[in-house]
């Protein structure tokens, strides 16, 4: 069955320091998401993507964050410079079409832990 | 606020009792989305109701979106060990963009 793949599974990296989490979405699907999940809390959403431009972000998502799909298999989010408060699991996500009725699959999470 | 309300957060249970975790919120979802996740692994989709009133099974696992698609439930009947994990309700708000705003999550234990 198709799965969402990301890399790397678990990362430590210093405070300040860029971070680049890596995802290779199902390989029919358009729309492509990051969630994160800190330790104990809910997930959380991060940014949409469709089209080679972001559909929706939240309040997390500040000039901090980016995201890239620099080929055709291959999505991006970038940390530029990471602070404690990043400490958590990120997850990529993506469907075929927008909800509903159309599933969105996540995959197994990349750990991020900032020291 | 956008906010999906689990209940319970915890749930203890014997092997073979039957259980029901619940998912209220005061929005309207589009869609609504039940997962399972294990530590330290993603959220994997057990089902998607979309239709008000929708009822899905799966196996000994009962879906509901209720009528008015605010709120859903996940019923199972005689619970099994490996029935053990997070259950996570998450929704599609009327958007083009395919967010989901998940709750808090229920963790399920299924002692033997």
């Amino acid at each position: 069955e198709p799965e969402v793949t990301q890399t790397p599974s678990h990362q430590v990296t210093q405070m300040g320091q860029e971070v680049i989490l890596r995802c290779v979405p199902i390989s029919n699907h358009l729309y492509f998401y990051w969630y994160r999940q800190i330790l104990g809390q809910k997930v959380e959403f991060l940014v949409s993507f469709y089209n080679n431009e972001i559909s929706e972000k939240s309040e997390i998502f500040d000039d901090q964050f980016s995201v890239e799909r620099p080929d055709g298999s291959n999505f991006t989010l970038k940390i530029r410079s990471t602070k404690l408060e990043d400490s958590a699991m990120y997850f990529c996500a993506s469907s075929a079409l927008v909800p509903p009725g159309n599933t969105i699959y996540f995959g197994e999470g990349s750990w991020l832990t900032v020291v | 606020t956008q906010l999906l309300e689990q209940s319970p957060q915890f749930l203890s249970i014997q092997e073979g009792e039957n259980l029901t975790v619940y998912c209220n919120s005061s929005s309207v979802f589009s869609s609504l989305q039940w997962y399972r996740q294990e530590p330290g692994e993603g959220p994997v989709l057990l089902v998607t109701v979309v239709t008000g009133g929708e009822v899905k099974k799966l196996k000994r696992l009962t879906f509901q979106f209720g009528d008015a698609r605010k709120d859903s439930s996940l019923h199972i009947t005689a619970a099994q060990p490996g029935d053990t994990g997070l259950y996570l309700c998450a929704g599609v708000m009327r958007s083009n963009t395919g967010k989901l705003i998940f709750g808090q999550g229920t963790t399920l234990q299924v002692k033997p």
